[in-house]
């Protein structure tokens, strides 16, 4: 069973620049979810992707965007890219996004973002 | 409003002493889920547990144990003879029933172990 992949490891932009950051969802999970994880704090949720549609968003401006592909993969992208934007992005799989039994979110090793 | 609290920031053991890691969680939700994760290094959050509301059994998975207690709004994690390899920052989280399944954390628990 393939886990959750994430790529790049690593990624140093500057500000005002535009980043894509992918994810590749374990095998057989059908949601993917994205969460910014600044120094010291914990995983703050940006939204979920459900069979290609946004199932939920967190707090995060519109410039923080996603897509979700049939094979669920997923991409986050995010825009005009600010200093407080370095963090550490997570990409977390699960079976079934509808609120049904809340199945544990299975998580990749992360991008670290640097924003100079 | 939902929200997990770990009060504990860092907590530091000698290797074989328990540890007991605290969190308090809110919300009005009356279906919830609670999970715990671990956080080694490298970053990846690695699930540990998931309880749902209705189920306030206490578990044991191996060295771990969880205790569950709703008249609380507490959900803590203990590690018996703790091992050097557990030294992470761990995070309580809270997923409401309905609509997204998405994750609120806490600001986790670092633990160090002291061979």
């Amino acid at each position: 069973e393939t886990g959750v992949t994430q790529s790049p490891t690593h990624l140093i932009k500057t500000r005002g620049q535009q980043v894509t950051l992918r994810c590749s969802s374990q095998s057989g999970h059908n949601t993917v979810s994205w969460y910014q994880q600044a120094l010291g704090q914990g995983p703050q949720f940006i939204f979920q992707y459900y069979r290609e549609e946004e199932n939920g968003r967190g707090n995060f401006p519109p410039r923080f965007s996603g897509l979700q592909f049939p094979n669920y993969s997923s991409e986050l992208n995010v825009n005009a890219l600010e200093l407080d934007d370095s963090a550490l992005y997570l990409c977390a799989s699960s079976l079934d996004g509808t609120g049904g039994d809340n199945q544990p979110q299975h998580f990749g090793d992360g991008t670290r973002l640097s924003i100079l | 409003a939902q929200k997990v609290t770990q009060a504990q920031t860092e907590i530091s053991v000698v290797e074989k002493e328990d540890v007991t890691l605290d969190c308090v969680y809110e919300t009005r939700d009356t279906t919830y889920y609670l999970f715990w994760y671990k956080q080694p290094p490298s970053g990846e959050l690695v699930f540990l547990i998931r309880r749902n509301s209705f189920d306030e059994q206490n578990e044991i998975s191996g060295r771990y144990s969880w205790n569950f207690q709703k008249s609380t709004s507490s959900f803590n994690f203990t590690i018996t003879a703790s091992q050097v390899v557990d030294s992470a920052v761990y995070f309580c989280a809270l997923s409401e029933g309905g609509g997204a399944n998405n994750l609120f954390f806490g600001t986790g628990t670092r633990l160090t172990v002291i061979p």
